[in-house]
């Protein structure tokens, strides 16, 4: 069974720094590309990074450009976001995903929240 | 980044009821994908490739389009259908989400 959980959410200040963390299970990390997408309370779906199966290629909205980053261990099979310079508006749940069609599979979400 | 524009933004439906949502992509796109999020759960496929059928999901729900238009269909609407739906392109990058149809049970 694939899993994708998603650690390492919470309360941080604005201008603070986070990451978080997705443990990947079920089926061969290193063979696809990951994602992250996130939902601000009542708000709709934007996506944040991608990366692709090896590392090497990433990809960011532009909202987060600059400032967060996507990576990934393979040999432990877990994928990361390093969030920094966080704002208020990153407020959000945050989804650790595998959103490629035919091989689609979402974390339950972790939440973080940025405020003084 | 390629906008997608999702219409209408609410609408109600009658158990019964033949229902149609729509995204229109700003620039020609390959695919469309559609999700359907209930409350707060993670977002669940119903099609890719334009008109692919996710695995598990009722066959009352069909998808169509070509190029910047691209549709949902539910062919006899289910209480249980009541939910939000999201259109996803994943042709330019970055990839972008449609904002979403609220769809509700009459």
């Amino acid at each position: 069974e694939v899993q994708l959980v998603e650690s390492g959410g919470g309360l941080v200040q604005p201008g603070r720094s986070l990451k978080l963390s997705c443990a990947a299970s079920g089926f061969t990390f290193s063979d696809y590309n990951m994602a992250w997408v996130r939902q601000a309370p009542t708000k709709g779906l934007e996506w944040v990074a991608s990366i692709s199966y090896g590392g090497s290629n990433t990809h960011y909205g532009d909202s987060v450009k600059g400032r967060f980053t996507i990576s990934r261990d393979n040999a432990k099979s877990t994928l990361y976001l390093q969030m920094d310079s966080l704002r208020s508006e990153d407020t959000a749940t945050y989804y650790c995903a595998s959103p490629w069609g035919d091989f689609d599979y979402w974390g339950q979400g972790v939440m973080v929240t940025v405020s003084s | 980044e390629i906008v997608l524009t999702q219409s209408p933004t609410t609408m109600a439906a009658s158990p019964g009821e033949k229902v149609t949502l729509t995204c229109l992509a700003s620039s020609s796109v390959n695919y469309m994908y559609w999700y359907q999020q209930k409350s707060s759960a993670s977002p669940k496929l119903l099609i890719y490739y334009t008109s692919i059928l996710a695995s598990g999901v009722p066959d009352r729900f069909s998808g169509s389009g070509s190029g910047t238009s691209y549709s949902l269909t539910i062919s006899s609407m289910e209480a249980e259908d009541a939910a939000i739906y999201y259109c996803l392109q994943l042709t330019s990058t970055p990839p972008t989400f449609g904002s979403g149809t609220k769809l509700e049970i009459k």
